[in-house]
């Protein structure tokens, strides 16, 4: 089935520090979407991208919908302590349904 | 406007014993969506529903669960029997468009469930 890989899988780095994290798949999505999950907390929407070549800003956060669309990045600018949390890439699969990324976890040291 | 509102926000349970989870979508809303949510395998879709119909059920993991919507502002997702394998975090989400143009879902924040 299709699936979506992200890496890294943590990260663990310094209040300030630039972040960039991934997400691949084999097959092509046409919508890319990065969700955010505090802890203890559900997923809220940061940034969706519908064009393969898009770059989209949110504040801080900058994503990219890969031209080749089966991947895209997600990067965050001065990270602050209150960026912790798990990032997830998602997209519309072939069903209809949306698939998840495993998440990359973000740690930030003050 | 209120957000999708789950209950319990924790529950700890024996094994064998029944559990009903239940969410209250976003006004106006007509996509449901129950996931599931481990370390081991990250988050899972278990159904969703469209206008209160199940629509996809094929993330059910066995005939112990099963899940509701009798109109729509409520849903339930039930547990019978227990097993200390459910052990995880259950989110209820909605849309209001559908998935494949969008994905842009609503969550709440989560029943934890704990079968010991």
């Amino acid at each position: 089935g299709q699936q979506l890989n992200q890496s890294p899988q943590s990260m663990f780095i310094q209040e300030g520090e630039d972040v960039s994290m991934n997400c691949t798949s084999s097959s092509i999505f046409n919508t890319w979407l990065w969700y955010k999950q505090d802890p203890g907390e559900g997923p809220v929407l940061l940034i969706a991208l519908y064009k393969a070549g898009e770059l989209t800003s949110n504040g801080r956060l900058t994503a990219q919908f890969g031209i080749t669309r089966k991947d895209s990045f997600l990067n965050i600018s001065a990270s602050i302590p209150s960026d912790v949390g798990i990032y997830f890439c998602a997209g519309p699969g072939n069903t209809g349904k949306l698939i998840f990324g495993q998440g990359t976890t973000l740690q930030v040291k003050p | 406007d209120a957000g999708v509102i789950q209950s319990p926000r924790h529950e700890v349970t024996e094994m064998g014993q029944e559990v009903t989870l239940r969410c209250k979508p976003i006004s106006g809303h007509d996509y449901l969506f129950w996931y599931r949510q481990t370390m081991m395998r990250g988050l899972e879709l278990l159904i969703y529903f469209n206008n209160n119909v199940p629509i996809d059920d094929s993330g059910m993991p066995e005939d112990r669960f099963s899940a509701k919507m009798p109109n729509a502002s409520f849903s339930t997702l039930k547990i019978q029997p227990s097993e200390p394998r459910d052990s995880a975090v259950y989110f209820c989400a909605s849309s209001s468009r559908v998935v494949r143009n969008t994905g842009e879902l609503f969550f709440g924040e989560g029943s934890r469930l704990t079968v010991l």
